[in-house]
């Protein structure tokens, strides 16, 4: 059981590029998020999914595309990557949206645009 | 809205001693549950503890024990017998289950333990 695996654990990209980051978990976990990480900030939700087909946006999701074509894997993309981007992004996943159910995080990728 | 306040930006404590990390929020919703999460250097997000607002006694896991103040929107972390592995940042967090369904997190305290 490998819980919630994020790839990859470092990205460096240039202004404009496009890139995918990874998200899988394997204990059929039908709620998935997106976080970010900046310094001196808490984490905040970029975009989450309740099921396979259905996303929708959190608090800060422009510049981010997300879809949920399983209930194994959640991708956040970017679509032209800019310097307000770099920063920490987390993968969670629980059983339900609901507050009771633990939210497991993935090890977090460190993404920083140039 | 809903929102988390961490006070305290660093703190430290010796070996061995205890320390209280400091958390208030706001809220209008009656039902919420609180946690405590360590983000130790490795960066990965561990859940220390957590409380259910419906419940009046505290939690408690092992040496980490909270005090949910509900009227007052408190809810601070003990961790007694600092530990050198305690050294990380603590983020406290809320979750009503709204619908989105997300952690709402405070800005985090950078707790280092001295030998």
């Amino acid at each position: 059981n490998a819980g919630v695996t994020q790839t990859p654990k470092f990205q460096v990209l240039k202004t404009g590029q496009s890139m995918t980051l990874q998200c899988a978990q394997d204990m059929n976990h039908e709620y998935m998020s997106w976080y970010r990480q900046d310094p001196g900030m808490g984490l905040r939700l970029i975009h989450y999914s309740v099921g396979a087909g259905i996303t929708d946006q959190g608090e800060v999701p422009n510049g981010y595309n997300v879809s949920r074509s399983t209930t194994e894997d959640f991708p956040l993309r970017l679509l032209s990557a800019a310097p307000s981007q770099t920063s920490v992004y987390f993968c969670a996943s629980s059983y339900g949206r609901e507050a009771y159910y633990e939210q497991f995080f993935g090890p977090g990728t460190r993404l920083t645009v140039l | 809205a809903q929102t988390v306040t961490q006070s305290q930006p660093e703190m430290s404590v010796q070996e061995a001693e205890t320390v209280t990390l400091s958390c208030t929020y706001d809220t209008s919703e009656s039902n919420y549950y609180l946690f405590w999460y360590k983000q130790p250097p490795s960066r990965q997000m561990i859940l220390v503890i957590r409380q259910e607002a419906y419940k009046q006694q505290n939690a408690t896991e092992n040496r980490f024990s909270v005090n949910f103040q509900k009227a007052a929107k408190s809810f601070s972390l003990k961790i007694s017998d600092s530990q050198l592995g305690d050294t990380a940042m603590y983020f406290c967090a809320f979750n009503y289950g709204g619908s989105q369904g997300n952690l709402i997190f405070g800005k985090g305290t950078k707790l280092s333990v001295k030998p």
